[in-house]
């Protein structure tokens, strides 16, 4: 069974700038799930979607980073613009249903210079 | 708030030696519970979770936790380290009744001694 894919796996951006990250989440998984890891600390959920609906995303900035789920099944994430302090990982999980295990992508290297 | 608090950023054993990785959690209603590792430059992989049913949880890789709810606490052990342990260790827990929006502490970088 292919894992959650996630692109770029590395990303370099001037501050100002807009980027976008992309996820694949495994098959048939209605759940997904993005989260920010900032170097030194733990993962921060930013958003989930259930299906193609959100279901929480009381942690997004919600003036700079945008995200969607078309049709249900891959997803973006946007940054618009870019701060310093966005400099992370971005990581992409999924799971059957929001009661089952998550599954993590690799993640997405983000550094703001 | 719900929080989790991982006693210690780094843990060093030899090769060979007791593995024991702390993690507490806060909360008034026990959560689920749950142990991921990370290698570099990959995502996080499951080690084992807790959610209700035996205290004592086996996962993978010979990894074992205990949920201590007089304790709020479930600390992450492995008999024997080996090498390719190394990694850094995230304690997380769920809100309720529900797998979903997990919240992870800050994370433990193990390092295995030759």
């Amino acid at each position: 069974e292919a894992g959650v894919a996630q692109s770029p796996r590395y990303k370099i951006i001037e501050k100002r700038q807009s980027v976008a990250f992309w996820c694949n989440p495994i098959s048939g998984h209605a759940t997904l799930y993005w989260y920010q890891q900032i170097l030194g600390q733990g993962p921060k959920l930013l958003i989930q979607f259930q299906n193609n609906g959100v279901v929480d995303d009381s942690q997004l900035p919600k003036d700079r980073f945008s995200a969607e789920r078309l049709k249900g099944v891959d997803s973006t994430l946007k940054i618009q613009p870019a701060k310093l302090e966005d400099s992370a990982v971005y990581l992409c999980a999924s799971s059957l249903r929001e009661s089952d295990t998550q599954y993590f992508g690799p993640g997405t290297r983000l550094t703001v210079l | 708030a719900q929080s989790v608090t991982q006693l210690g950023s780094h843990v060093s054993v030899s090769e060979g030696a007791l593995v024991l990785l702390r993690c507490n959690y806060s909360s008034s209603v026990p959560p689920y519970l749950f142990w991921y590792v990370q290698y570099p430059n990959q995502g996080l992989q499951l080690l084992l979770k807790y959610t209700s049913a035996a205290t004592l949880v086996k996962g993978i890789n010979g990894f074992e936790a205990e949920f201590k709810k007089s304790e709020t606490s479930f600390h992450l052990t492995k008999p024997s380290a080996h090498m390719s342990d190394a990694a850094e260790y995230f304690c997380a827990r769920s809100g309720g009744t529900s797998y979903g929006k997990l919240t992870f502490g800050q994370g433990t970088i193990l390092t295995v001694h030759p």
